[in-house]
């Protein structure tokens, strides 16, 4: 089955701290893996994906296909990282196309000055 | 540059009662997303469409209905509302489907009293 854990509802770290989003996906395929982000009364915004392997903001995240993970990290947070952040996965549809995207439930990062 | 936009951004329905909620995607993007999202709860895949075509189906009850016109945008139709129907309903685009990246819409919230 697809699924998409992040085992954490909030996560609350001071500013300037270190910053790890854990996310775990079960997917019998080759997923492709993201991660979105949500700021308060704002859409989802595709924060990074692992195939463009990209820094955006400062976060970064490795797929790593052993352990089935793509935890999302920062080394230094800041008060405007505060946010909800969704771990996503697409793969193989309900009708065998792909496409549609499997969120996990999502973290709450509070940053604190 | 444009985004996705939905409308209405709010709506109140009484149970039993009907809503179309509307989307339209980015400029040139073919394919079309919907997604519920309960309150504290994460975005859950509906349906989606890929040049006009309905392309995979998740978890859409059979009161819901949607459809993509020629010109790209989708509605979402939803007779016989209930209760548990009150939700964000996100809408997202991409340009091909597969795994490309999905740019979200701000949502519409339907409350159903």
């Amino acid at each position: 089955a697809q699924r998409v854990t992040q085992p954490e509802k909030l996560l609350s770290v001071f500013k300037g701290a270190p910053v790890e989003l854990k996310c775990n996906y079960s997917y019998s395929g080759s997923p492709e893996l993201f991660w979105y982000v949500q700021y308060s009364r704002q859409r989802l915004q595709l924060l990074l994906r692992h195939i463009s392997r990209e820094s955006i903001k400062g976060f970064t995240a490795d797929l790593n296909k052993g352990e089935t993970s793509f935890h999302l990290k920062k080394p230094f947070a800041q008060e405007e990282d505060s946010a909800m952040y969704y771990c996503a996965l697409s793969g193989e549809g309900y009708g065998g196309s792909q496409g549609n995207l499997i969120f996990g439930k999502g973290t709450k990062l509070s940053v604190k000055p | 540059a444009a985004g996705v936009i939905q409308s209405p951004r709010h709506l109140i329905k009484e149970k039993r009662e009907t809503a179309t909620l509307k989307c339209y995607p980015i400029p040139r993007h073919d394919t079309v997303y919907w997604y519920q999202q309960g309150p504290g709860q994460d975005p859950q895949f509906l349906i989606s469409f890929y040049e006009k075509m309905q392309s995979d189906k998740g978890s859409i009850p059979d009161r819901f209905s949607a459809q993509q016109f020629s010109d790209y945008h989708s509605e979402l139709n939803m007779s016989s509302l209930e209760l548990g129907d009150s939700a964000l309903y996100f809408c997202a685009s991409s340009y091909g489907q597969g795994m490309e990246t999905q740019y979200f819409g701000p949502g519409t919230r339907l409350l159903v009293l």
